[in-house]
């Protein structure tokens, strides 16, 4: 089966630090991968995403990284909010299928 | 508001019993995607379907069935109920053919008793 490998579980940061969060895929037809946040009561939404031809995206404080030697990804939030508080997930597709397979998820705590 | 809408928002049913969760998806978008969500097994993709036609399948149990109306609002039928159904339903939508597109409702929380 895909599968999208998300670590960690759950993540503690101080205000104003920089959140990591890592995620590796095992099917190289995979070619579109972004970021999904979600809030308690809420779905996700989409935050970032990227496709293999650049090795790094970044919109505000949200950056992505992507090694596809490695076929890994990563999600970095800098200058880290008590407002970004919540669940990330990092998910992956093959366009062409157009169905989305999600990590389990990172529970994200940045403390004030 | 996403613009993808979900109902009911909750539902508590018993064991055994069948359950339809009603997704509208955001105006102009085709594609209809379920998806369960549990703690220990985090976003599963269910079924797809793509203007009424089922497009792709996933871990979607042969208990569960889903369909696309001509009004491209979707539902999905949960039957003989077990507990180990309790999990949040969400519905995405999106532009015909782009993964990326994807936006969610908020969700139906199911807890079966």
């Amino acid at each position: 089966q895909q599968q999208v490998k998300q670590s960690p579980q759950s993540l503690i940061v101080q205000k104003g630090g920089i959140s990591i969060i890592n995620c590796a895929y095992e099917n190289t037809a995979f070619d579109y991968f972004p970021w999904y946040q979600q809030f308690p009561g809420k779905g996700p939404a989409l935050l970032i995403a990227i496709r293999p031809d650049v090795s790094e995206k970044k919109e505000g404080r949200f950056t992505i990284s992507f090694n596809k030697s490695a076929k890994q990804f990563s999600l970095h939030i800098m200058d880290s909010q008590p407002g970004d508080s919540a669940t990330y997930f990092c998910a992956a597709s093959n366009e062409g299928y157009s169905t989305l397979t999600f990590g389990k998820g990172t529970m994200l705590l940045v403390s004030p | 508001d996403s613009g993808v809408t979900q109902t009911p928002k909750h539902l508590i049913t018993a064991t055994g019993q069948r359950v339809t969760l009603r997704c509208s998806p955001r105006s102009g978008d085709l594609s209809v995607y379920w998806y369960q969500q549990s703690l220990d097994q985090g976003l599963q993709f269910l079924i797809q379907y793509y203007n009424g036609e089922e497009r792709a399948k996933g871990n979607i149990l042969e208990r569960f069935s889903a369909q696309q109306f001509p009004d491209l609002h979707s539902e999905l039928n949960l039957s003989s109920l077990e507990l180990g159904d309790s999990a949040l339903y969400f519905c995405a939508s999106s532009v015909a053919g782009q993964s990326g597109g994807y936006t969610f409702g908020s969700g139906t929380r199911l807890t079966v008793v």
